[in-house]
């Protein structure tokens, strides 16, 4: 079945350096979504990216979409504390239903 | 427009009993999904409804838990006689109706409900 693979599974920064994780599917993506979950909280919606090779951005993170749709990245430049949390990629399909990566956690060291 | 409700926050149960966790989806929204987080680990993929029809359970044990989204009321996650593996937060998260370019919208998720089962 379809998988959704995400590295690395912790990152420890400190604040001001840059923060990247990447997501990779054994498949073509209909779409890729990306989604923050702070400690204690629940996963909050950031962007979703539908064409091949796709870059969006919103103020320190940049997100790409490859040109396969099947690989994806999130950069955040110059982390700052309210960075911290887990990130999460989603696959999208036809069906409807997303697959969800393991996760990134980041912690960002003051 | 209020946000994925669910209930109760937080659960305690005693193994052998019934867990019964309701989610009330965005308003506008006929989609919904749940899944299940053990702490440190990510979301696991359990079901997901559209009223009145189940689309895909593949996540779901396939003994003691069940789902159902009505026509009318909130969605239930249902798990029988509950043991102490079942112990996680499970989130419920909805979405709009029909596809962005055939493909899934965006999931708004619910506060999440913490199961402990003693």
């Amino acid at each position: 079945g379809q998988q959704v693979m995400q590295i690395p599974q912790y990152q420890h920064v400190q604040e001001g350096e840059d923060f990247t994780t990447y997501c990779n599917s054994s498949t073509t993506l209909s779409n890729i979504q990306w989604y923050k979950q702070r400690p204690g909280g629940h996963p909050v919606f950031l962007i979703q990216l539908v064409k091949s090779g796709e870059v969006k951005k919103q103020k320190r993170l940049t997100f790409q979409f490859g040109e396969a749709k099947k690989n994806s990245s999130l950069h955040i430049t110059a982390t700052q504390t309210t960075d911290v949390g887990t990130y999460f990629c989603a696959g999208g399909s036809t069906l409807g239903r997303l697959y969800f990566g393991r996760g990134t956690q980041l912690t960002v060291w003051p | 427009n209020a946000g994925v409700m669910q209930n109760p926050r937080h659960l305690v149960r005693r193994r052998g009993q019934e867990a019964r966790l309701r989610c009330s989806p965005m308003k506008g929204h006929s989609h919904v999904y749940w899944y299940r987080q053990l702490p440190e680990e990510g979301l696991k993929f359990m079901v997901y409804l559209q009223k009145e029809n189940i689309i895909d359970e593949s996540g779901m044990p396939k003994e003691r838990f069940s789902a159902e989204f009505p026509k009318e009321g909130p969605s239930i996650l249902r798990i029988q006689q509950v043991v102490r593996g079942d112990s996680a937060a499970y989130f419920c998260a909805s979405s709009p109706p029909g596809l962005a370019g055939g493909s899934s919208r965006e999931q708004y998720f619910g506060p999440g409900t913490r199961l402990t089962v003693t």
